[in-house]
């Protein structure tokens, strides 16, 4: 059964580093989702990316935050100066109809 | 705006027993998906159901089943003969169709439900 990956599983770096985060959503889903969730909080939207482009993005995604498709497969979620506040576990999720959200494993950033 | 309220914090039962998690939703739309998700102690989000808002019939799926109601706004769903495995923390979620190309999920705050052999 088709899945969504992600990588890495865990990152730890230092406040003011860049982290991307990667994601390979399954292969004939059009719409593409980035959400976090701090430890022990509930699963917070971050963006979402449909036809090449940002749909909708809240508030937590400031400028610090980006997303792209490079190359047709892959999602990536890049963080450019992360801070404290941004250790959390990052989930990516891709659907193929507009309803039904199938989430990755979850990538646990922890913030230095 | 969406909301999405779950009540129950934390619930722990004895294995076999039905447990029922409760879900609350607020949206003016009038079309929204709900879901249940699942994330046990590994941390990911496992899909488990889905309903639509024009579709209220209420079903079970094995050991699950769920209790949709539009006139009180909830979307319970309840386990039944619960197993040690089922021990995870369960999310309900809401999206809407708002004619675009995103439907976000609102999450509500879990609740952790333990299952003891």
């Amino acid at each position: 059964e088709p899945e969504v990956t992600q990588t890495p599983s865990h990152q730890v770096t230092q406040m003011g580093q860049e982290v991307i985060l990667r994601c390979v959503p399954i292969s004939n889903h059009l719409y593409f989702y980035w959400y976090r969730q701090i430890l022990g909080q509930k699963v917070e939207f971050l963006v979402s990316f449909y036809n090449n482009e940002i749909s909708e993005k809240s508030e937590i995604f400031d400028d610090q935050f980006s997303v792209e498709r490079p190359d047709g497969s892959n999602f990536t979620l890049k963080i450019r100066s992360t801070k404290l506040e941004d250790s959390a576990m990052y989930f990516c999720a891709s659907g193929g109809d507009e309803e039904t959200q199938y989430f990755g494993p979850g990538t646990r950033l922890l913030v230095l | 705006a969406q909301k999405v309220t779950q009540a129950q914090t934390e619930i722990s039962v004895v294995e076999k027993e039905d447990v029922t998690l409760d879900c609350v939703y607020e949206t003016r739309d009038t079309t929204y998906y709900l879901f249940w998700y699942k994330q046990p102690p590994s941390g990911e989000l496992v899909f488990l159901i889905r309903r639509n808002s024009f579709d209220e019939q209420n079903e079970i799926s094995g050991r699950y089943s769920w209790n949709f109601q539009k006139s009180t706004s909830s979307f319970n769903f309840t386990i039944t003969a619960s197993q040690v495995v089922d021990s995870a923390v369960y999310f309900c979620a809401l999206s809407v169709d708002s004619g675009g190309s995103n439907y976000k999920l609102t999450f509500g705050k879990g609740t952790l439900l333990t299952v003891n052999p």
